[in-house]
């Protein structure tokens, strides 16, 4: 089983209605972000969470909103999904502590489409 | 802050040519560096990372990177290439306050040809 699930790995919708994607861990790490990818874009840091108290916004929030449920949960919501939120949305977690590189490990992805 | 800059959006290679990928990155702090590698349809994983010490950092598939920090550079290499090396690789930074979130590049597609 992998370590950092996604769910729906695909999902099409229209304008308009609430989507969430959600994010589940098994490694025990505190740290978790959203990314969405775009091509040409890279990742962009929609929000992260340094632990279950600790939510912040990264560099595209604007549209987005999460839920830290548990230290393995983490999810991200779409209020009024919108067709320039179409893109390819990841989640991963990191650990924390002195020392801790802070590298990064990916679920699969969550492709939305907003019609 | 810390910005990444990919310099080749796409490189393609013939199969057993050797290969580099450019990486600069610029930041006001020491950083860690990584390079993860994203096969179709699938999510990104650690290809390398430096940290400290000797600046030439090996990693999985024979890839290799060299940390030069006069050139601010963490360019990615490997001496002979495979058709399954086809895929995007990111080059990415972090802060190593502990405090930090990665920035990444936007990615270079290799397409390894046969």
């Amino acid at each position: 089983d992998a370590d950092v699930t996604q769910t729906p790995r695909n999902r099409i919708t229209k304008t308009g209605k609430r989507i969430m994607l959600e994010c589940s861990q098994t490694k025990g790490h505190d740290r978790m972000y959203w990314y969405r990818q775009d091509p040409g874009l890279g990742l962009r840091l929609i929000y992260y969470s340094f632990d279950v108290k600790d939510i912040n916004k990264g560099e595209i929030s604007d549209g987005y909103s999460v839920s830290r449920q548990a230290q393995a949960k983490f999810s991200l919501s779409l209020e009024s999904a919108i067709p320039n939120q179409t893109a390819l949305y990841f989640c991963a977690t990191s650990e924390a502590g002195t020392g801790v590189a802070g590298e990064l490990f990916f679920g699969e992805g969550s492709r939305l489409t907003v019609l | 802050a810390q910005s990444v800059t990919q310099l080749d959006s796409q490189v393609p290679v013939f199969e057993e040519a050797p290969v580099e990928l450019r990486c600069n990155y610029s930041s006001s702090v020491s950083v860690y560096l990584f390079w993860y590698v994203q096969y179709p349809n699938q999510g990104l994983q650690l290809l390398l990372k430096y940290l400290s010490g000797s600046t030439l950092v090996k990693g999985i598939n024979g890839f290799e990177a060299e940390f030069n920090k006069s050139q601010t550079s963490f360019h990615l290499r490997k001496p002979s290439v495979h058709i399954s090396d086809t895929a995007e690789y990111f080059c990415a930074v972090i802060a190593n306050t502990n405090a930090g979130k990665s920035t990444f590049g936007d990615g270079t597609t290799l397409t390894v040809k046969p």
